[in-house]
């Protein structure tokens, strides 16, 4: 049992570039969430599924997208990098109102 | 709208001193649930507590304690005879009821301890 796994752990990207960052749990969750961290800040929700096929804005969606064809993957993705993405960025996953599951994270940097 | 207050941004105390970690949230909710989150070094967010807003009772685990109180919309987070593993950001966290589990979070507050 892996819980939330998340590739990759760092990143470099150049301005304007794209990628995705990938997001699996193994334990039938079906609320998943995309929070950033930034420095010395609290977490942030990106967007947020409650099931496969459902997806919402969260706090902070502007230049991100995300899908979920299964329970188990939520990728996140973005489009045309700018140096504001550059952040810590949280996977989680809970079944409800009970505690939600983080993964190691990825930290990216936009130059 | 919700918010949670952490406004503490760092403290520091001597090994096997209690500290206490503040923590006030705002929400027009009459059901809430309330978390505490542990982010050490290494970076990785742990859970150590959720209650609900029906549940005012205090609680103890080992050395970590947690007052609860609606009346001053506080969740405190007292670590006792505290120890060098404790040194971490510690956030607070704010969701609504079944059907809305999106966390809001405090700024964290960032715990060192002196050996």
């Amino acid at each position: 049992n892996a819980g939330v796994t998340q590739t990759p752990k760092f990143r470099i990207l150049k301005i304007g570039q794209s990628m995705t960052l990938q997001c699996t749990q193994d334990m039938n969750h079906n609320y998943m969430y995309w929070y950033r961290q930034d420095p010395g800040m609290g977490l942030k929700l990106i967007y947020y599924s409650v099931g496969a096929g459902i997806t919402d804005k969260g706090e902070v969606p502007n230049g991100y997208n995300v899908s979920r064809s299964t329970t188990e993957d939520f990728p996140l993705r973005l489009e045309l990098a700018a140096p504001s993405q550059t952040s810590v960025y949280f996977c989680a996953s809970s079944k409800g109102n009970i505690e939600q599951f983080f993964g190691p994270g990825t930290r990216l940097t936009v130059l | 709208a919700q918010k949670v207050t952490q406004a503490q941004t760092e403290i520091s105390v001597v090994e096997k001193e209690d500290v206490t970690l503040d923590c006030v949230y705002e929400t027009r909710d009459t059901t809430y649930y309330l978390f505490w989150y542990k982010q050490p070094p290494s970076g990785e967010l742990v859970f150590l507590i959720r209650r609900n807003s029906f549940d005012e009772q205090n609680e103890i685990s080992g050395r970590y304690s947690w007052n609860f109180q609606k009346s001053t919309s506080s969740f405190n987070f007292t670590i006792t005879a505290s120890q060098v593993v404790d040194s971490a950001v510690y956030f607070c966290a704010l969701s609504r009821g079944f059907g809305n589990e999106k966390l809001t979070f405090g700024t964290g507050t960032r715990l060192t301890i002196i050996p």
